[in-house]
């Protein structure tokens, strides 16, 4: 089946500091999303990302689908980051398989 | 614009029983799709729901079955319960089946005991 990494598993940052967060998938996808999933729990969506470049404020993505890799990136990083960041991809069974995850941790 | 939301946010339950938690997907969404989070993992897909069917599944036993309405909200339905159904359920919708985006709701967090 299809694996999904991402790395790094664990970050601490100190505010105001910029990081990358990477998602490597093993097979072609059709949809890609990022997620941050804050401390109760909810998932709030950042992006739909199958291909290209999107930005939102301080957070931008990058999927380079033939080479099989999204990238997230955060500037300007805020203690409200702080979360768990999942990739997830859209199989061809049509629903979403989550990556490993990304812990981040942002210090005042 | 109204969107995911769960019932009910919590819910503790003792071996054995049964629990039927409910999601109604945001506006002008169709599918909904059902994922258990166990702690410090990320979401594994259960099943799909479009048109009141069941299409897609994950590798779940068959004591989690669901339901959905014609008004598209759905029900997770889980039979004789085990310690290690203790996770985060949580409910995504959206439109079709095709690749789009999915939004999920804030979960149900159940405690078996």
């Amino acid at each position: 089946g299809i694996q999904v990494e991402q790395s790094p598993p664990d970050l601490i940052l100190q505010e105001g500091a910029n990081s990358t967060l990477r998602c490597n998938f093993s097979d072609s996808v059709n949809n890609l999303q990022w997620f941050h999933q804050n401390p109760w729990g909810q998932l709030i969506n950042l992006f739909y990302i199958p291909s290209g470049t999107k930005q939102n404020g301080r957070l931008s993505a990058t999927t380079v689908a033939t080479e099989r890799y999204s990238l997230l990136y955060i500037s300007s990083s805020q203690t409200t980051d702080s979360g768990v960041y999942f990739c997830a991809v859209l199989t061809g069974a049509n629903n979403l398989f989550f990556g490993t995850g990304t812990r981040l941790t942002v210090i005042p | 614009d109204a969107g995911v939301t769960q019932s009910p946010t919590h819910l503790i339950k003792t071996r054995g029983q049964q629990v039927t938690l409910r999601c109604s997907p945001k506006s002008g969404h169709d599918t909904v799709s059902w994922y258990q989070q166990a702690l410090g993992q990320g979401p594994q897909f259960i099943f799909q729901y479009y048109e009141e069917e069941e299409r897609q599944r994950g590798n779940f036993p068959d004591r989690f079955s669901g339901h959905q309405f014609p008004n598209y909200s759905s029900e997770l339905n889980v039979n004789a319960l085990l310690l290690g159904d203790s996770a985060l359920y949580l409910c995504a919708s959206s439109l079709g089946q095709g690749a789009l985006a999915q939004y999920f709701g804030p979960g149900t967090r159940l405690t078996v005991l």
